[in-house]
């Protein structure tokens, strides 16, 4: 069955350095890969999307990488600061629905 | 740009009662899913709404859970009856086509805790 598979402990890091992120995938294709970001007690907000020909997409201090052999998706936050605490959730789809297929998260804390 | 709206934000029931939800999309958005998230795991997509019809229900319990679209606008879901492991957070979201190259616009949602 299909498997999508990101840190479950949560990340630890100081305040400047560089976080990253695994989202691994088994038994699944995806067109499309996209990240989001939830704070406690909201709903998901989208960050990132990146085609499965695509290796690598830039937006500000965030790069994601997605590599289809590896069937792996790595999400850095560069230079982060403790605003960068929260979870992030990467998600899958391969239909042209835009059905979207999470994984469960990673909890990310960035401390001052 | 308003985002969607969803109310009530929290609801504790009984087990065996029902309960309902309401969402309001980004208007112009075609597209309208229900996700159910559980404490700890990312959410799971229940239905998908394109306009009026139903474009995807395979994991909606369809014997206690419902949900209808009317005049391709506000959605409802509802539960009937609850049981305990329907305790989560349900989340509503839009976009404009429900195509996998466009995000998804999510509301608070509701947490439900059922006892």
């Amino acid at each position: 069955s299909q498997k999508i598979e990101q840190n479950s402990e949560a990340l630890n890091i100081q305040e400047g350095k560089t976080a990253t992120l695994t989202c691994n995938y088994t038994n699944y294709s995806p067109a499309y890969l996209q990240w989001y970001r939830q704070d406690p007690g909201r709903g998901p907000v989208f960050l990132l999307l990146i085609r499965e020909n695509e290796k690598e997409k830039r937006k500000e201090r965030l790069k994601v990488t997605f590599d289809t052999t590896l069937k792996q998706s790595l999400f850095h936050i560069t230079a982060s600061q403790p605003a960068d605490s929260a979870t992030y959730l990467c998600a899958l789809t391969s239909s042209n629905t835009g059905k979207l297929i999470f994984g469960q998260g990673t909890t990310l804390q960035v401390k001052p | 740009e308003a985002g969607v709206a969803q109310s009530p934000r929290y609801k504790i029931i009984e087990k065996r009662q029902s309960v309902a939800f309401w969402c309001n999309p980004i208007s112009g958005h075609a597209t309208l899913y229900w996700y159910q998230q559980i404490l700890g795991q990312g959410p799971k997509l229940l239905i998908q709404f394109q306009n009026n019809g139903v474009v995807d229900d395979s994991q909606l319990p369809k014997d206690r859970f419902s949900a209808e679209r009317l005049k391709g606008v506000d959605s409802t879901l509802k539960i009937q009856p609850a049981k305990l492991e329907d305790s989560a957070v349900y989340l509503c979201a839009s976009s404009w086509p429900g195509q996998a190259r466009y995000e998804q616009y999510f509301g608070p949602g509701t947490r439900l805790t059922v006892t």
